[in-house]
């Protein structure tokens, strides 16, 4: 069975500075891996996607992700946090499973704060 | 606006009544997936349909919720005799392996709150 760890619910962060949310994923076979951006009221919007070609990932609104085998890692990060960062973020695991269904798995979400 | 498309946007209904979720996924897309999303928790997987086919659906889908997609065009969520513990997001996502390597896209949710 897949699964996704979000090792933070809460991640706190002043303007400016570097943005680090973690992510620890369980998966039987070759995991396709995402993050997905969640803001108040809104609906999700996919800002990266790990699909076993180059293992750092760049995403939009300079974020990017890095698959790590070895340590069953995709943790989410950014150089330099903006306030319209600020939002729920999802780790999300796909396994292709019957009739071509790629089934998404959601971690519980780390909320991001940005502190002006 | 060619996203998905969710409708109503909020419900709040009396326990017991029958609610209705419309999902207008993008254009050509012929895979469509059901969410739900309750508070503080990451989207569940619902339901899946492959044009007008309903080909997966998850345990979570009691026989009270249907879901319908009969033209393989836009898809309806039923819930029928509604109970507090329905009161969720219902998140509409819809692909197709023709646009960017099948990736999801989700609609912005139609809230329910049952009373």
């Amino acid at each position: 069975a897949q699964s996704v760890t979000q090792l933070d619910s809460h991640v706190s962060v002043s303007e400016g500075t570097p943005v680090l949310l973690r992510c620890n994923y369980s998966s039987s076979y070759s995991p396709s891996l995402f993050w997905y951006v969640q803001h108040p009221n809104k609906g999700l919007q996919l800002l990266l996607k790990y699909t076993s070609a180059a293992t750092l990932v760049k995403g939009i609104n300079g974020f990017e992700a890095e698959f790590k085998k070895s340590e069953t890692s995709f943790h989410l990060t950014k150089p330099s946090a903006h306030m319209s960062d600020a939002a729920e973020y999802f780790c999300v695991v796909s396994d292709l499973v019957n009739f071509g269904n790629e089934k998404l798995t959601f971690g519980t979400g780390t909320r991001l704060t940005i502190i002006p | 606006d060619t996203g998905v498309s969710q409708d109503p946007r909020h419900k709040i209904t009396k326990r017991g009544q029958n609610v209705t979720f419309r999902c207008d996924p993008i254009s050509e897309h012929n895979r469509l997936y059901w969410y739900r999303q309750t508070l503080g928790q990451g989207p569940e997987f619902l339901t899946y349909f492959q044009n007008e086919a309903q080909l997966e659906k998850s345990r979570l889908l009691s026989d009270r919720f249907s879901a319908e997609r009969p033209k393989g065009s836009f898809s309806t969520l039923e819930i029928q005799r509604t109970e507090q513990g329905d009161s969720a997001m219902y998140l509409c996502a819809s692909s197709s392996p023709s646009d960017s390597g099948n990736t999801i896209y989700f609609g912005e949710g139609s809230w329910l709150t049952v009373v």
